[in-house]
């Protein structure tokens, strides 16, 4: 079994403040990660994803995200938010033979 | 380049009546397909997805449906919608095998019903 929980559904940081969304995934399998992002009525985009290897992964806009597998996590960070940031983001996980399973997202605002 | 539309954008339809969106890819071959639902606050629900021409796999039962009558065309179905249809409704392809991985999405249809 697969599953995938985003803490905190809301998250406000202020521009150029550091950003951290939070994942946290149970896998029976060693997993796949991945966080997108999704404008408003717009679709998903995928940011960046974890498959195997190095456990920092750097996507676009300047986005990166960390496989710890000791806390089952994959946080993601951005050093300085910019107020084309505000956005909605999806992380997923995908563990063997499943489908890919969403976290209900965390709507990120960024205060000039 | 690889693109992904998708059609309505926006519909607004009574209970009880039918249901057809389309999605169509383009620059890419025996994509995945997949049809998801996003309801406010619950993420994404997969409610369908495809491996090829006429292979439909269904997550949730429900009174919706999916075709694939092209490689590149997928189609969401309801002969009669339920005020529980309503929703984001979003196209999505990956092409990553295994992984079953969705990797490019449509810019959704919001469906309203009335």
């Amino acid at each position: 079994a697969q599953s995938v929980t985003q803490l905190g559904s809301h998250v406000s940081v202020s521009e150029g403040a550091l950003v951290l969304l939070r994942c946290n995934y149970s896998s029976s399998v060693p997993p796949y990660l991945f966080w997108y992002v999704q404008y408003p009525n717009q679709g998903l985009q995928l940011l960046l994803k974890y498959t195997t290897g190095a456990t920092l992964v750097k996507g676009i806009n300047g986005f990166e995200a960390e496989f710890k597998k000791s806390e089952t996590s994959f946080h993601l960070t951005k050093p300085s938010a910019h107020m084309s940031d505000a956005a909605e983001y999806f992380c997923a996980v995908w563990g063997g033979y499943q489908k890919v399973t969403f976290g209900t997202g965390t709507k990120l605002q960024v205060i000039p | 380049s690889q693109t992904i539309h998708q059609w309505p954008a926006t519909l607004v339809q009574p209970v009880g009546s039918p249901l057809s969106l389309e999605c169509t890819v383009e620059g890419t071959s025996n994509p995945n397909l997949y049809w998801y639902r996003q309801a406010a606050g619950r993420g994404l629900q997969l409610l369908f997805y495809s491996v090829g021409i006429g292979q439909i796999s269904s997550e949730v039962p429900q009174n919706l449906s999916a075709s694939r009558p092209q490689d590149r065309q997928f189609i969401l179905s309801s002969k009669k919608l339920l005020l529980s249809d309503s929703g984001f409704y979003l196209c999505a392809w990956g092409t990553e095998g295994f992984s079953n991985q969705p990797q490019h999405f449509g810019d959704g249809t919001r469906l309203s019903i009335l």
